[in-house]
C-alpha cells in the first residue's frame, strides 16, 4: 500500500525558516517524481514545487523561487522542502505528492501538514 | 504561466442528477490535465489523467473530455459521496497550474 507520511509543520515567524518532510512507503521511491502543492486559508490549491526521481530536476513556482528548496534521499525515501525567508502569505496546508514522473499527474497525496507564518 | 480557469464556481445538484464541470486552459496543454476531488480534511484525489483516462479505482460514473484549451469533467449520476470541491490542473508546462475549483453541493 502506498503511504506518505508528512512531517514538520508548525507556527514561525515572518522571515523565519522551517523544513518540511515527507516519508514514503509501498513504492519504489526513485521510479516517482515528487511534488509540493499547498492551499492556503479559504483558497485553492497552488503548486509549489517538483523534483525528479533522481532528483537532478527541480522546479518552482515564482512564488517560492529563491526562497523554498526541495530536495530527496532516495536511500531513505524522503522528500523534503527547506523554507526560508517565510512569509504570512505562505501561511497554508503543505501537501506532498507523487507523479509517476513530471509529465504526469499527482496520483498519491499525503494528508497535508499545517505551516502557520505569523507574529 | 497557464492559467486555468474553471466554471462554474459553484454547481447546486441533487444526489442522481448529471454534472458537468468545465476548464479552460489559457494555451494548449495537449492531453497534459488532469482532475482531482478535494474533500474538507482529507488529501485530494486524482480522478482523472490525461484528460480522459480513469485514476484507479474510480467509479465509472466519472469521466473526462477535452484536448488542447477546453476540457469537461462529467459525473453522470451524482452520489451523496461525490459532493466536494473538484480542481482541473494542467501538467504540459512549468508552472504547473490549478484552477480555482468547482464546488459541487446539495441543492
Amino acid at each position: 500500500e502506498v503511504q506518505i507520511l508528512q512531517s514538520g509543520g508548525g507556527l514561525v515567524q515572518p522571515g523565519g525558516s522551517l523544513r518540511l518532510s515527507c516519508e514514503a512507503s509501498g513504492f519504489k521511491f526513485i521510479n516517482y517524481a515528487m511534488a509540493w502543492v499547498r492551499q492556503g486559508p479559504g483558497t485553492g490549491l497552488e503548486w509549489v514545487s517538483a523534483i525528479s526521481g533522481d532528483g537532478k530536476a527541480s522546479y518552482y513556482a515564482d512564488s517560492v523561487k529563491g526562497r523554498f528548496t526541495i530536495s530527496r534521499d532516495n536511500s531513505k525515501n524522503t522528500l523534503s522542502l527547506q523554507m526560508n525567508s517565510l512569509r504570512a502569505e505562505d501561511t497554508a496546508k503543505y501537501y506532498c505528492a507523487r507523479a509517476p514522473n513530471l509529465r504526469h499527474s499527482l496520483d498519491h497525496w499525503g494528508q497535508g501538514i499545517l505551516v502557520t507564518v505569523s507574529s | 504561466e497557464t492559467v486555468m480557469t474553471q466554471s462554474p464556481a459553484t454547481l447546486s445538484l441533487s444526489p442522481g442528477e448529471r454534472a458537468a464541470l468545465f476548464c479552460r486552459a489559457g494555451q494548449s496543454v495537449g492531453i497534459n490535465l488532469a482532475w482531482y476531488q478535494h474533500k474538507p480534511g482529507q488529501a485530494p484525489r486524482l480522478l482523472i489523467y490525461g484528460a480522459s483516462a480513469r485514476a484507479a479505482d474510480i467509479p465509472d460514473r466519472f469521466s473526462g473530455s477535452g484536448s488542447g484549451t477546453e476540457f469537461t469533467l462529467t459525473i453522470s449520476s451524482l452520489k451523496s459521496e461525490d459532493f466536494a470541491i473538484y480542481y482541473c490542473q494542467q501538467y504540459d508546462k512549468w508552472p504547473w497550474t490549478f484552477g480555482q475549483g468547482t464546488k459541487v453541493e446539495i441543492k
